[in-house]
């Protein structure tokens, strides 16, 4: 089956740096989502995304399918971006979900 | 408001016995799902009902049963099959199945007295 890799799995940033995450996947999807999980659980949608480029406020993401990555990016970070960053793809001619590995991020003050 | 809600938010389970999680959406949405998350793990998906009185097995449905009789609910189960249920268990929902954007619910926690 399709595997779903984020990197890195582990960020720590100072408040107001800027940070780049990676989603790679395996095969061909036809949906895929970013997703924030805050630190009560809650799975907060970020964006929409099987292709091309969105921005919104302070975060953006690129997803470029035909070479199977999508980037989220992260800039002026504050301290409640903090929790675990999660994509999710929908393999072709499937209607299944796959969550990837997640990367945990921590924001200092 | 239009959203999904899970109950309960915690849920105790003693050995050999059945529970059953609630999931309810107002979102008027044809797909719902439940996943299962273990600590510090990602998403993994249990069951989904892409329309009424319809379901199919996501990668871990032993030991897990659902039911979809009404468009607003999607029950799961957990029955004494299920050897380690201590988890995190996330409901939710999209327009289509795997299409257009997923919503959940805000998880209800299981552990094992």
């Amino acid at each position: 089956g399709i595997q779903v890799e984020q990197s890195p799995p582990d960020l720590i940033l100072q408040e107001g740096a800027n940070s780049t995450l990676r989603c790679n996947f395996s095969d061909s999807v036809n949906n895929l989502q970013w997703f924030h999980q805050n630190p009560w659980g809650q799975l907060i949608n970020l964006f929409y995304i099987p292709s091309g480029t969105k921005q919104n406020g302070r975060l953006s993401a690129t997803t470029v399918a035909t070479e199977r990555y999508s980037l989220l990016y992260i800039s002026s970070s504050q301290t409640t971006d903090s929790g675990v960053y999660f994509c999710a793809v929908v393999p072709s001619g499937t209607y299944k979900y796959i969550f990837g590995t997640g990367t945990r991020l921590k924001v200092l003050a | 408001d239009g959203g999904i809600t899970q109950s309960p938010k915690y849920l105790f389970r003693k050995e050999g016995q059945n529970v059953t999680l609630s999931c309810e959406q107002n979102l008027n949405h044809d797909a719902m799902y439940w996943y299962r998350q273990d600590p510090g793990q990602g998403l993994r998906l249990i069951y989904y009902s892409q329309i009424v009185n319809d379901f199919q097995k996501g990668d871990i449905a032993e030991g897990y049963s659902v039911s979809r009789e009404k468009k607003e609910s999607f029950p799961l189960t957990v029955t004494s099959a299920q050897k380690n249920p201590t988890a995190f268990y996330l409901c939710a929902s999209s327009i289509l199945a795997g299409r257009e954007t997923q919503y959940f619910g805000p998880g209800t926690r299981l552990l094992v007295l």
